[in-house]
This record gives structure tokens, sequence and C-alpha cells, in this order.
């Protein structure tokens, strides 16, 4: 059975610096993993989508990586802003009953 | 403009009491899910719908129940069988397993 994690839990670090979050899966054979935004009490907003095929996707100061075979996804965010502050979720499409595994998400915490 | 809406924002419900989640979406996307969330866990499938007139259970579908009559709507209903209804539950579409996931802003449900 599928399972994601993501550590750590919280993080918390100042403004302006690079961090990277991280994602594993235990059952490589997926379709694609998407990484979410969480504000407080909000739902959730889709970042980037990375298909099977794909080494990584690109959105502003936001990167996500996928290495298939050793299970992992980061999702690298440059120069942090408060605004970033947020829970980070990453989710699995692993068949084509459109289903998303999650995980638990990371708590960001950016300190001005 | 396009997207997904969920209503009410916030509902309470008393003790053997059903209630009924909506979930509206102009995005013409073909599945549909439900998820529940608590705090500190990933999110969990409820119910999913590819099609109209089809659903499916997921992970903790117990005390929960679902209709698609309509492409646009995916309503879930709380019974009084589910035992800690008390959670933010998500509503979220899809076109299809390769394409993003999009999210309402959720519901928050509490038992009084």
């Amino acid at each position: 059975k599928q399972e994601v994690t993501q550590i750590p839990a919280a993080l918390s670090v100042p403004e302006g610096e690079n961090l990277v979050l991280n994602c594993s899966f235990t059952d490589s054979a997926i379709y694609n993993l998407q990484w979410f935004r969480q504000d407080p009490g909000k739902g959730l907003t889709s970042l980037l989508l990375i298909q099977s095929s794909q080494r990584e996707q690109t959105s502003g100061r936001l990167n996500a990586s996928l290495d298939k075979s050793s299970g992992r996804s980061t999702l690298y965010i440059a120069a942090s802003q408060p605004g970033d502050s947020a829970t980070y979720l990453c989710a699995v499409c692993e068949n084509s009953n459109y289903q998303l595994i999650w995980g638990a998400g990371t708590k960001l915490i950016i300190k001005p | 403009d396009g997207g997904i809406t969920q209503s009410p924002k916030y509902l309470f419900r008393k003790e053997g009491q059903n209630v009924t989640l909506s979930c509206e979406q102009n995005l013409n996307h073909d599945a549909m899910y439900w998820y529940r969330q608590d705090p500190g866990q990933g999110l969990r499938l409820i119910y999913y719908s590819q099609i109209v007139n089809d659903f499916q259970k997921g992970d903790i579908a117990e005390g929960y129940s679902v209709s698609r009559e309509k492409k646009e709507s995916f309503p879930l209903t709380v019974t009084s069988a589910q035992k800690n209804p008390t959670a933010f539950y998500l509503c979220a579409s899809r076109p299809g397993s390769l394409v993003a996931a999009f999210f309402g802003q959720g519901t928050r449900l509490t038992v009084v």
C-alpha cells in the first residue's frame, strides 16, 4: 500500500532563505505527484504537478523535482517571504482511478 | 469565474442529526472527490466519483453517503452513524488523472 511521508512536520526559517521541503513515497509506480499549499482554515491551492516522465517543474520561485527510483520529491522555495508561510502538502496519483495519496504536510513559517 | 464552491463554510450538527455538505463545480470536470482533514494528518478519501450516477467508497466511507445526479454537483451527507464527524471537509475535482486537482475552500463541521 502506497504511503507518503513529509519530513519535517514543521519548519521555521528567516525571510530570504532558500529552503527545501521533502516528500517520500513507498511505491515508485506513480502517474504523477502534486504539491499543494494550504493556508489556515482554507482549501488547497495546486502549486506544481510533475508527471511520472518528468524530472522537475518550475513556477516562479518554486521548483519541484521528482526521483521515482528513490521515491522522493522535493519542493525548493527560493528567496522565501513571509507570505510563503503555509502548510505544504504533497500527493501522489498512483493509478488510473484518479485517487490521490497524501502526506501529512509540512507547516512552514517564514520569520520577517 | 470557474471553480469549486463548497457551502456552508461552517456547519454545526447536533447528536443524531444528518447534515449535507454542498459541493458544486463549473469546471466541467468528470471526477469529484470528498476528503476529510484532521489536525496533523493527511487528507483521507471519503468518496469519489468519476462519472455521473457512479461513485466509489474511499478509505473512510462509513457513516457518510453521496450522490452524483449531475456532473456539477457532488453533495456529501454526514449521517448519525458517523461517530466522530468533527473535521474539516474538502471537495475536489479534476478532469483526468494527468491533470492537477482543484479544491474548494472547505466546510468545517462541528458536533455540538
